[in-house]
């Protein structure tokens, strides 16, 4: 596609259960980051994955968190026992190569509510 | 242990004003240093880049200055509009790691 998709845009869930986030990239995008705003926060680094490397996971910030790329292309972001501290903009990236000079694209991110 | 810092949430310019965002970082190692522009319910959108070597980037309205003396870089747009109202971030990167971001800055541009 022309940009980056993510899914949903919107997302309300209780206290414990599990949710998925769904990133689509742009095609040929080698990198894919995953980023989080908290209400007056800045952007947090959650996961990076760049080509067939092991992906760089230092910024999960618990073991709840996982995300996994199929095929170079697709990322889902899944948070288990979601907590009410999860309530965040979960934003999705992706660039070419390290995007370091024409900088990451940006989805619109999902909205993700814990009640 | 903020490593990129946007001391000012918010700040009010007139149209046709010159509007200042400034940006505090403390790994002197950053090398590339990015402004991001981020409108409600959208992502952020990349706006202009400069590297560690540089220590200014134009680019039509906007131009970036990096200090690194002082660890220290600015956006000034100008004259500012309108449409530039929006949250701005400041974002670095030390060699090819991911972006670290600032909180934002919150820019009105009163007609």
């Amino acid at each position: 596609g022309a940009g980056v998709s993510q899914s949903p845009s919107n997302k309300v869930t209780e206290k414990g259960k599990d949710v998925e986030l769904r990133c689509d990239p742009i095609s040929g995008h080698t990198a894919l980051y995953w980023y989080r705003q908290s209400l007056g926060q800045g952007l947090e680094f959650l996961i990076y994955f760049q080509g067939n490397s092991a992906p760089d996971k230092s910024g999960l910030p618990s073991d709840r968190f996982s995300a996994e790329r199929t095929g170079g292309s697709v990322s889902t972001l899944t948070i288990q026992r979601t907590q009410q501290e999860d309530s965040a903009v979960y934003l999705c990236a992706s660039s070419l190569g390290t995007g370091i000079e024409g900088g990451y694209t940006f989805g619109s991110g999902t909205r993700l509510t814990v009640v | 242990d903020q490593q990129v810092k946007q001391n000012s949430p918010s700040l009010s310019v007139q149209e046709g004003r010159i509007s200042i965002l400034n940006c505090d970082y403390t790994n002197s190692m950053f090398d590339y240093f990015l402004w991001y522009k981020k409108y409600p319910a959208e992502g952020p959108t990349f706006l202009i880049s400069i590297s560690s070597i540089k220590d200014k980037n134009e680019d039509g309205r906007f131009t970036v200055f990096l200090n690194k003396s002082a660890k220290h870089l600015s956006l000034h747009i100008v004259p500012s509009q309108p449409g530039d109202s929006a949250v701005y971030f400041c974002a670095a990167s030390e060699g090819n790691t991911p972006l670290v971001f600032g909180k934002g800055t919150r820019l009105s541009v009163i007609a």
